[in-house]
């Protein structure tokens, strides 16, 4: 079966402190993952996705086939930062993402 | 380019209402997808449209029926509202025709109370 799971509901930490979301997945064949964020008052939004390899506001995932693992890192959290992150899966086949629950960041001053 | 633009943004209903949620876009996608969002159970999609002229189930589509208007238009509609449809929903859209979906984008959001 097709699943997301991010385990942390809830994660905070001090500004400075290093940030990890965690997010793994299920999926029989190779998919593509994205991180979403939805900021305060506003719409979700990609945040990023594996293909692309880029680093968006200091943010990085790397896709861990092994471990089917796609956790986000940031070394050092911003109060900006703060917000609700969303791991999602595309397959091969479907019209659909799969989604996580969500973790809600507060980082803390 | 006002991207994906949903009405209303609040809306109250007395149980048995009915009401439609409205959603369009301006960026000449082909898919659209209705959401709605509930504490610690993250996105669950109602309906989809892979393109215009075809609509689809999602996971929860129990009570609600929707309408493919044109390209632009992607409606959700409530024919008798219960409590347990209390929730935000968002509409996103995407320009992937077939296949697996890249970036998704979203409304802002429409906070529906039914008491």
């Amino acid at each position: 079966a097709q699943r997301v799971t991010q385990p942390e509901k809830l994660l905070s930490v001090f500004k400075g402190a290093p940030v990890e979301l965690k997010c793994n997945y299920s999926y029989s064949g190779s998919p593509e993952l994205f991180w979403y964020v939805q900021y305060s008052r506003q719409r979700l939004q990609l945040l990023l996705r594996h293909i692309s390899r880029e680093s968006i506001k200091g943010f990085t995932a790397d896709l861990n086939k092994g471990e089917t693992s796609f956790h986000l890192k940031k070394p050092f959290a911003q109060e900006e930062d703060s917000a609700m992150y969303y791991c999602a899966l595309s397959g091969k086949s479907n019209y659909q993402l799969i989604w996580g629950a969500g973790t809600k960041l507060i980082i803390k001053p | 380019n006002a991207g994906v633009t949903q009405t209303p943004k609040f809306q109250v209903l007395k149980t048995g209402q009915s009401m439609t949620l409205q959603c369009a876009q301006d960026m000449n996608h082909n898919s659209m997808y209705w959401y709605r969002q509930d504490p610690g159970m993250g996105l669950r999609l109602i309906y989809y449209s892979a393109s215009e002229g075809t609509t689809d189930k999602g996971e929860v589509p129990n009570g609600y029926n929707v309408s493919r208007l044109n390209k632009r238009e992607f409606s959700l509609r409530l024919e008798s509202a219960a409590p347990s449809q209390t929730s935000v929903y968002f509409c996103a859209s995407t320009w992937e025709g077939q296949g697996p979906i890249g970036e998704l984008f979203f409304g802002e959001g429409s906070r529906l109370t039914v008491l």
